[in-house]
């Protein structure tokens, strides 16, 4: 079974672009979440997905935003980048019934120069 | 909202040694507390998670205990091997409701086992 994938795995953009990141969970999985990790510190929460419809967000800005389509699948998108938005962005899933283990995936690596 | 502190921020014992992290949480609401290890350039893996019906639970070398009343919970790694060293993060969560996917994570340990 594949785990969860996302892509691009590294990326580079200047201040005021706009970045879309790419998630596939784990086959069953009908959750997805996002979460940033600044290198040196703990992941941060960002959003929880389930069945297409918002269950969480964490305190980012409105230039941070997300959906999940009908595969499940997911995209977190960040608008007029700022240098503090360099970080390592994983995505995770979970079956969320019966239990809360979260599984990660590599990450897309995130540098704004 | 949650908060989760964790200590000591680096560690370093003897192969053979034991390991204990500490962290502690805000939100007596939270009944999920998964503890990862994440290697240099990997992804975050679980290692081991507790639900706040229980207060202990072990995994071959690694255990971990849950105190509700004062709100904070261990890593204990036991007879520590190089492969142990990483960085490890503890996590709080309300396991219930759809929440799952919401984890807050403690800043981490760095652990390096020397041999």
């Amino acid at each position: 079974d594949a785990g969860v994938t996302q892509s691009p795995t590294h990326l580079i953009k200047t201040r005021g672009q706009q970045v879309t990141l790419r998630c596939s969970p784990i086959s069953g999985h009908k959750s997805v979440s996002w979460y940033q990790q600044v290198l040196g510190q703990g992941p941060q929460f960002i959003f929880q997905y389930y069945e297409k419809e918002e269950r969480g967000r964490g305190n980012f800005p409105d230039r941070f935003s997300a959906r999940q389509f009908p595969n499940y699948s997911s995209e977190l998108n960040v608008n007029a980048l700022l240098l503090g938005d360099s970080a390592l962005y994983l995505c995770a899933s979970t079956r969320l019934q019966g239990g809360g283990e979260l599984f990660f995936g590599e990450g897309s690596r995130l540098t704004v120069l | 909202g949650e908060n989760v502190e964790q200590h000591p921020s680096t560690l370093s014992v003897q192969e053979g040694d034991s390991a204990v992290i500490k962290c502690t949480y805000s939100d007596s609401a939270s009944n999920y507390f998964p503890w990862y290890k994440q290697e240099l350039g990997k992804r975050p893996q679980l290692i081991i998670d507790i639900r706040s019906n229980v207060g202990e639970k072990k995994d071959q070398r690694i255990a971990v205990t849950l105190n509700k009343t004062a709100k904070h919970f261990s890593l204990h790694i036991t007879e520590t091997q190089p492969e142990d060293s990483a960085v490890y993060f503890c996590a709080a969560s309300m396991d219930y409701g759809g929440s799952q996917g919401n984890l807050i994570f403690g800043k981490g340990t760095k652990l390096s086992v020397k041999p």
